[in-house]
């Protein structure tokens, strides 16, 4: 199975540090893992990826567990606009194009 | 910069109507594909293709046919509409050379099209 497993649901405190997990044990080597989030009435947006080792961008930092089984996206000071439900996904090019998202995490920002 | 274009932004059709949700793109992009999104719940995947002239199925491609005739235009056609059908739909594209790219090239969404079915 492709989907990811996600909580779903966290909160967090506005200015504060949120750490929200994906899980992805049958994960192959070649696959990547995007996340993506989707602020409320409008269409889901990239936010990072990562193949093994961990990244940053702007917008945020991906920490890819050794394993590769499960993976973190780091907000590092939420803001109440970070509120959105955030999708991890694998992309793989054995599924040739098959990209499927699983629920998702909505994160609520509390002011 | 366009991205992803979808018209229309929002239609109500009658069941037994057809309709085309249009989708275009202006970023040169091989691979496009459909969602949709139910109230509270996640996408999920309807069709994609991967280049001009290939096109596969999602997870929900019952009731929808597409067609990709160029790189630009993905559009995706309702022949019936039926009220299981109201929803929010998502096209997506990404940057593909010959599939093996798809990967490791993020989606990038339109606005999404508000169907309702009555």
């Amino acid at each position: 199975d492709a989907k990811t497993t996600q909580p779903n649901s966290m909160e967090s405190n506005e200015e504060e540090p949120v750490h929200l997990p994906c899980n992805h044990s049958t994960i192959s080597g070649t696959d990547y893992i995007h996340w993506y989030r989707q602020l409320p009435s409008q269409g889901p947006e990239y936010v990072i990826h990562g193949l093994t080792s961990n990244v940053n961008n702007r917008m945020a930092s991906l920490a890819i567990a050794e394993d590769r089984k499960s993976s973190t996206l780091i907000l590092h000071r939420a803001t109440l606009r970070d509120a959105a439900v955030y999708y991890c996904i694998r992309h793989s090019s054995s599924n040739t194009g098959k990209l499927i998202f699983g629920q998702g995490t909505t994160l609520q920002v509390k002011p | 910069n366009a991205g992803v274009t979808q018209t229309p932004k929002f239609q109500v059709l009658k069941t037994g109507q057809s309709m085309t949700l249009q989708c275009a793109q202006d970023m040169n992009h091989e691979y496009m594909s459909w969602y949709r999104q139910d109230p509270g719940m996640g996408l999920r995947l309807i069709h994609y293709s991967v280049g001009a002239g290939i096109t596969d199925q999602g997870e929900v491609p019952n009731g929808y046919n597409v067609s990709r005739s160029t790189t630009e235009d993905f559009p995706l056609r309702l022949l019936s509409a039926a009220p299981s059908q109201t929803s929010v739909y998502f096209c997506a594209s990404s940057y593909s050379k010959f599939k093996v790219v798809i990967d490791n090239s993020p989606l990038h969404f339109g606005n999404g099209t508000r169907l309702t079915v009555t």
